[in-house]
Formats: C-alpha cells, structure tokens, sequence
C-alpha cells in the first residue's frame, strides 16, 4: 500500500538557519501531497499541499516541490524563527483507498523541530 | 470564525469507564473523521462519515464508536472494549467531493484522554 517516509526528529537549529524536513513516499497513482504542522497542545493546520509533479506548494515561507522522479515532496524553510517549533506532518492522498468519497490520507510519522533564540 | 471546536481539552476515565468525546464543526462539511495519535506515531483513523446517519470504520474502529445525527456533529464514545485508550484524539473535517477528491482536512485541537 502507499506509505510515507519523514526523517527522523527531533531537529534542532538555531533561528534564522536553513530547514529541510525530507519527505518521500509510495503510491499507486499521482497523489496529492501535504504539510501539515502542529504545534504544542494543538491540533493540525494545513501548511502547504501540490496536486501534480513540479507543483510546488508555498505558505508562511515555507515550501516544498512534488518531485515525482524522486518521490519526494522535502519542506524547507530559508529563515526559521522560534515560533516555528512544532511537529511537521507530511500526507498523501491515497488514490487506491477512499475514506468515503474522499481519498484517505496516509500520514508520514511527523518531525519535530526546535528552533532556539 | 468557521472551525472545529472538540471538547473537553483533557478527559480522564476510569477502568471500565465509556467517555465521549465531542466534536462539533460550522464549516458545513459533509465529510468528517476521528483520528488517533500516540506519541511518535502518524495518525490513524477510527470511524468517518461522509453523510449524516451514516459513518464507516477506519483502520482502528474496535472499541469505539460514533454517532452522526447531525450534520454538525460527530461525537466518539470510547468503551470499555478500548484496552489502551490513552492518546490524543483529533477530530477534523473535509469538504466531499463526488468521484474521489484529494480533499484537505480541517482539524480541531483535540483531546487527550487518559486513564486514572
């Protein structure tokens, strides 16, 4: 079935450092790709997400490019900032398994990041 | 501001105990889902429904159950049969779409639920 694969937290920089959450995956199909972030006691916000190889997907300095040769989709960041710190989540939708009319999202087991001051 | 309100924020239960967790969304979504994380792990999937009265097990459905009589709402009761219920609990909701639609989800700020 469809899997995805994050690195392995947690990570830790210092704040305006370069980010890179790698990100890679397996699926039948073309599949949607996601961020997600949650940060402490919270639930998940939708960070960024691409649809099609090449798309790339922005928000909050953030980004990431659905490479398919690679299947990857990395999230980086050029500049981090403390407020940043949270688990980082990346999904795909599955194109073979449906949560009802909707594709299910697989989810990768989250990276976590500390950013300190 | 449209969202996902869950309730309460920390739920306690004791052995033999059933505890319902709230959810309650003014997106107007039709699609909604209760997922289960622990710690270091992704999330996995309870029960969803994409219509009122209806709803379909996940991945992990023993020892849950849900109900959708409103559209608004989709509440998940944890019982007894839940051996290990401690974990955090997410709720979120999507828009449906006919045919199969990469949708993304809304979430709530969950609940953490853990046995006394």
């Amino acid at each position: 079935g469809d899997s995805v694969t994050q690195m392995e937290g947690p990570v830790t920089l210092s704040e305006e450092a370069f980010l890179t959450i790698n990100c890679t995956y397996t699926a039948t199909g073309y599949p949607s790709l996601f961020w997600y972030v949650q940060y402490p006691g919270e639930g998940l916000q939708l960070l960024l997400k691409a649809t099609k190889a090449d798309d790339k997907g922005s928000n909050k300095g953030f980004e990431a490019t659905y490479r398919k040769e690679t299947t990857s989709f990395h999230l980086e960041k050029g500049s981090v900032q403390v407020s940043d710190s949270a688990v980082y989540f990346c999904a795909l939708s599955d194109q073979t398994a449906r949560a009802g009319n909707n594709r299910k999202l697989i989810w990768g087991l989250g990276t976590s990041l500390a950013v300190n001051p | 501001d449209g969202g996902i309100t869950q309730s309460p924020k920390y739920l306690f239960r004791k052995e033999g105990q059933n505890v319902t967790l709230s959810c309650e969304q003014n997106l107007n979504h039709d699609a909604m889902y209760w997922y289960r994380q622990d710690p270091g792990q992704g999330l996995r999937l309870i029960y969803y429904s994409q219509i009122v009265n209806d709803f379909q097990k996940g991945d992990i459905a023993e020892g849950y159950s849900v109900s959708r009589e409103k559209k608004e709402s989709f509440p998940l009761t944890v019982t007894s049969a839940q051996k290990n219920p401690t974990a955090f609990y997410l709720c979120a909701s999507s828009i449906m779409v006919r045919g199969g639609g990469n949708q993304p989800q809304h979430f709530g700020d969950g609940t953490r639920l853990s046995i006394l």
